[in-house]
């Protein structure tokens, strides 16, 4: 059973480009959520995503934007990327049964350095 | 809004000795509590988690947890440290507020570092 994989493992780019980082979740789940992990912090929750509508925000800006496909996957999209954007992002997979969604499973990350 | 605390950003432990990690939270509602490993340049392993019923919660790899409303904590032990151990700890909560699931506020972390 193949858990949740995130493409790709590392990625540089320059002060100002785009970035897209992409996710497929755990087989069998539906909801998609994704978090930052600057060096030395625990992650910081970005968005989560269900039935391709994010359907919660954490504090982060408009530059940070998503989407899901049809097939559950995800992508996190970044805009005008920033320094302090350097971090790894984490995406995590989890069941959505009755509105209810709390067992996280957790990717390996992409590791983003920002110069 | 909720929020976690891990006291100690490290913790040291001889191998064979009892191990314990702190987590305190704040929540509005009920929460679900969790604790994550991880492993140098890995994502986040679920180690155990809190939802209802049962306060004892045991995991993974002999770890167990207690949650304590009185005290608003969700301490993280394991009675014997094995060098395997030795990894990040991160304590999460989620708050169900029965419109959907919020994601996850996870404490700094504690790092575990096992003493041969």
């Amino acid at each position: 059973d193949a858990g949740v994989t995130q493409s790709p493992t590392h990625l540089i780019k320059t002060r100002g480009q785009q970035v897209t980082l992409r996710c497929s979740p755990k087989s069998g789940h539906d909801t998609v959520s994704w978090y930052q992990q600057a060096l030395g912090q625990g992650p910081q929750f970005i968005f989560q995503y269900y039935e391709e509508e994010e359907r919660q925000r954490g504090n982060f800006p408009d530059r940070f934007s998503g989407h899901q496909f049809p097939n559950y996957s995800s992508e996190l999209n970044v805009n005008a990327l920033l320094l302090g954007d350097s971090a790894l992002y984490l995406c995590a997979s989890s069941r959505t049964v009755q509105s209810a969604s709390y067992e996280q499973y957790f990717g390996p990350g992409t590791r983003l350095t920002v110069t | 809004a909720q929020s976690v605390t891990q006291l100690g950003s490290h913790v040291s432990v001889s191998e064979g000795a009892l191990v314990l990690l702190r987590c305190n939270y704040s929540s509005s509602v009920p929460p679900y509590l969790f604790w994550y490993v991880q492993y140098p340049n890995q994502g986040l392993q679920l180690l155990l988690k809190y939802t209802t019923g049962a306060t004892l919660v045991k995991g993974i790899n002999g770890f167990e947890a207690e949650f304590k409303k009185s005290e608003t904590s969700f301490h993280l032990t394991k009675p014997s440290a094995h060098m395997s151990d030795a990894a990040e700890y991160f304590c999460a909560v989620s708050d169900y507020s029965g419109g959907g699931a919020d994601g996850l506020t996870f404490g700094k972390g504690t790092h575990l570092i096992i003493q041969p």
